[in-house]
């Protein structure tokens, strides 16, 4: 497989469901994100990871636990959510550390909670 | 602070036409980079262009063309002889020297083509 690719593509859960969220690439990149696109507020970014190490959380609540156990993987750990917690939650990746190079996204988990 | 501002929210146009996406944006930094990406349907989002601070020439990829003015703080997007497959979500973006990591995207523009 080539790029950024994510699964599940599609997900529903219960607010007392455990669940998580995979991403990989396939790019030789050192640097991670998730973000967050709901029809209110479309792209936040929740975290960045930069070789492996978490430089970015962006006040996101426990509820979401992310892991980055290395440069080609990438974890969100869901719990108890909330109905407000339905989005498409999109995972990219860059070259770490080289100046104004582009994010590549994956194709995104739509995530249902019911 | 830097701020990406994209005040078109929905634009509609027929096929054919041409059309303009704006983008203004805000940063304290000499040096930075702007981006273009397309959201079809299906959700991912697609890298266009990048552009960095010292170079302000214009640019044509296909029907593509991007227009950057420093003196403006702009940085649009012209699509040419629009087609229905151009129908999507255009978000713009910058990014700073120093934060490299960090991207901001503005809020993107929904662009409908109309058969």
């Amino acid at each position: 497989e080539t790029g950024v690719t994510q699964t599940p593509r599609h997900l529903v859960m219960g607010m007392t469901n455990k669940k998580s969220l995979k991403c990989e690439q396939h790019l030789g990149h050192n640097a991670m994100y998730w973000y967050k696109q709901s029809a209110k507020k479309p792209l936040e970014l929740m975290f960045v990871y930069n070789f492996k190490e978490q430089t970015e959380n962006n006040s996101v609540p426990s509820r979401f636990s992310p892991e980055c156990p290395n440069s080609s993987h990438l974890f969100l750990h869901l719990h108890t959510l909330q109905p407000e917690d339905s989005a498409l939650y999109l995972c990219a990746s860059r070259p770490g550390l080289v100046p104004g190079y582009e994010q590549y996204f994956g194709p995104g988990t739509r995530l249902t909670v019911t | 602070a830097q701020k990406v501002t994209q005040a078109q929210t929905e634009i509609s146009v027929v096929e054919k036409e041409d059309v303009t996406l704006d983008c203004v944006y805000e940063t304290r930094d000499t040096t930075y980079y702007l981006f273009w990406y397309k959201q079809p349907p299906s959700g991912e989002l697609v890298f266009l262009i990048r552009r960095n601070s010292f170079d302000e020439q214009n640019e044509i990829s296909g029907r593509y063309s991007w227009n950057f003015q420093k003196s403006t703080s702009s940085f649009n997007l012209t699509i040419t002889a629009s087609q229905v497959v151009d129908s999507a979500v255009y978000f713009c973006a910058l990014s700073e020297s120093g934060r490299d990591d960090k991207i901001i995207f503005g809020k993107g523009t929904r662009l409908h083509i109309l058969p």
